[in-house]
């Protein structure tokens, strides 16, 4: 079976920092690959969508970016963090093959910036 | 960007009843998809429908997606305490591919 792994789970950082948070998934290949924050209760927002390696859309003009280097692999990175960039942060893969497939999360990372 | 209008925000009911809430939207819809998000979690997958008019079960819960193709529903019958969390809608607009729209979400909560 699928599974998606995130890590950290929790990270605080200090305003200036740099950021790298990591999503890998197992058990498929040539997955669709997203990025989305959320803020305390509210909805999802798309950040990053990736459909192959080296391969990124960008939703929102902010702070971050994203890779991803191999198949199964979603990086999420910034190169000075702002207060306004905490938040909780979710990784998403789906099947890349046929159209409107669902998505499933990883577990998260709360990000809070000091 | 497109809104999916989710209601109730919240609601707080008690165990053993059973729970409605929906999703609407001005925009016609190809699929529509329903999560349940616990704190500090990331949201699970419920329920998938794929065809205006699909009525699908998941246990406890039922979803439709509505004829119009511009709104869905989901119930939960029954509640127990673990169905507390908040409950998303998304779906995928017409004309884009691999970029979910979310609803604001249904918060809910249950009592003994």
């Amino acid at each position: 079976s699928q599974t998606i792994h995130q890590w950290p789970a929790t990270l605080v950082q200090p305003v200036g920092s740099p950021l790298s948070l990591e999503c890998t998934v197992e058990g498929t290949s040539n997955p669709n690959l997203y990025w989305y924050r959320q803020a305390a209760g509210r909805g999802l927002q798309l950040l990053f969508y990736s459909i192959g390696i080296d391969q990124i859309s960008s939703e929102v003009p902010q702070n971050l970016s994203a890779s991803r280097p191999q198949d199964r692999q979603f990086i999420l990175s910034s190169k000075k963090l702002l207060l306004s960039d905490s938040g909780f942060y979710l990784c998403a893969w789906s099947v890349r093959a046929g159209v409107d497939q669902p998505q499933h999360f990883g577990d998260g990372t709360r990000l809070s910036i000091l | 960007g497109q809104q999916l209008n989710q209601s109730p925000q919240s609601m707080f009911i008690q165990e053993g009843e059973d729970v409605s809430m929906n999703c609407t939207s001005s925009s016609i819809f190809n699929t529509w998809l329903w999560y349940k998000q616990d704190p500090g979690e990331g949201p699970v997958l419920l329920i998938a429908l794929y065809k205006a008019g699909e009525l699908t079960s998941n246990g406890r819960l039922t979803a439709q997606f509505g004829i119009t193709r511009k709104d869905s529903f989901l119930n939960i019958s029954a509640s127990i305490p673990s169905d507390v969390g908040i409950y998303f809608c998304a779906g995928y607009l017409t004309g884009t591919a691999s970029k979910l729209t979310f609803g604001t979400g249904t918060r809910l909560q249950v009592t003994l």
